[in-house]
């Protein structure tokens, strides 16, 4: 069975850096092909893509949030972490990891956590 | 970037009434080595996470009811419910996978006239 799940603080303030987990089960990020990703979604509003690591440690980033952004796994927990710095109220929004389907190019998703809600507020 | 453009933003169809959501992407998501199109469709209802429907433009992900389907080709897809259901109620988004940053269209929301 595949799970995943996202932890992080609910509240940030403004220019601090939030820390976003991953954490998973029922699949290996050292198996080739796996990979997870992080899309967001603020109240009300449209998907967007984030970032995607992979399972040889090669990393995909929103070009608009790179600067911010830094994606890292953790093989032996389980885990891949999301940190991005510089808060603003704009990135107020529920944060989800996903897993993208097993295989070469296949950059799509078929499972994802249940998402957990970041506000941005003084 | 893939700017995946999505019409209409809402609509509402009848139950058992066909219903179809547009998806035009900027550029080809077509892969000419496996002539194989980088293009899904996703489900999410409120206060849950998207679901995956459709994958490879046409291909329905496992348990996915068959009046989903998906068509297109190049830059041009879509969703069609075959007939509407009630538990069909939720937002419709496209996601091209074809080439990084891997894109989502702003969504279309699905409702019961």
């Amino acid at each position: 069975q595949i799970t995943l799940k996202e932890s992080g603080p609910t509240l940030v303030k403004p220019t601090q850096t939030l820390t976003l987990t991953c954490t998973f089960s029922g699949f290996s990020l050292t198996t080739s092909g796996v990979g997870l990703g992080w899309i967001r979604q603020p109240p009300g509003k449209a998907l967007e893509w984030l970032a995607l690591i992979y399972w040889d440690d090669d990393k995909r980033y929103s070009p608009s949030l790179k600067s911010r952004l830094t994606i890292t796994k953790d093989t032996s927990k389980s885990q891949v972490v999301l940190t991005m710095t510089n808060m603003d109220p704009v990135d107020t929004a529920t944060y989800y990891c996903a897993r993208k389907k097993v295989g070469v190019r296949l950059n799509y998703f078929d499972y994802w956590g249940q998402g957990t809600l970041v506000t941005v507020s003084p | 970037d893939i700017v995946m453009t999505q019409s209409p933003d809402s609509l509402a169809v009848s139950l058992g009434e066909r219903a179809t959501i547009n998806c035009k992407s900027s550029q080809s998501v077509l892969y000419s080595s496996n002539n194989k199109t980088y293009l899904a469709w996703y489900q999410q209802k409120p206060r849950h996470p998207p679901k995956l429907l459709i994958y490879w433009a046409s291909t329905r992900e496992s348990g996915v009811p068959d009046r989903f389907s998906g068509s297109g080709s190049g830059t041009d897809f879509t969703l069609t419910i075959s007939s509407l259901q009630a538990e069909d109620v939720a937002v419709y988004y496209c996601h091209q996978y074809y080439s990084s940053p891997f894109t989502f269209g702003q969504g279309t929301k699905l409702e019961i006239k």
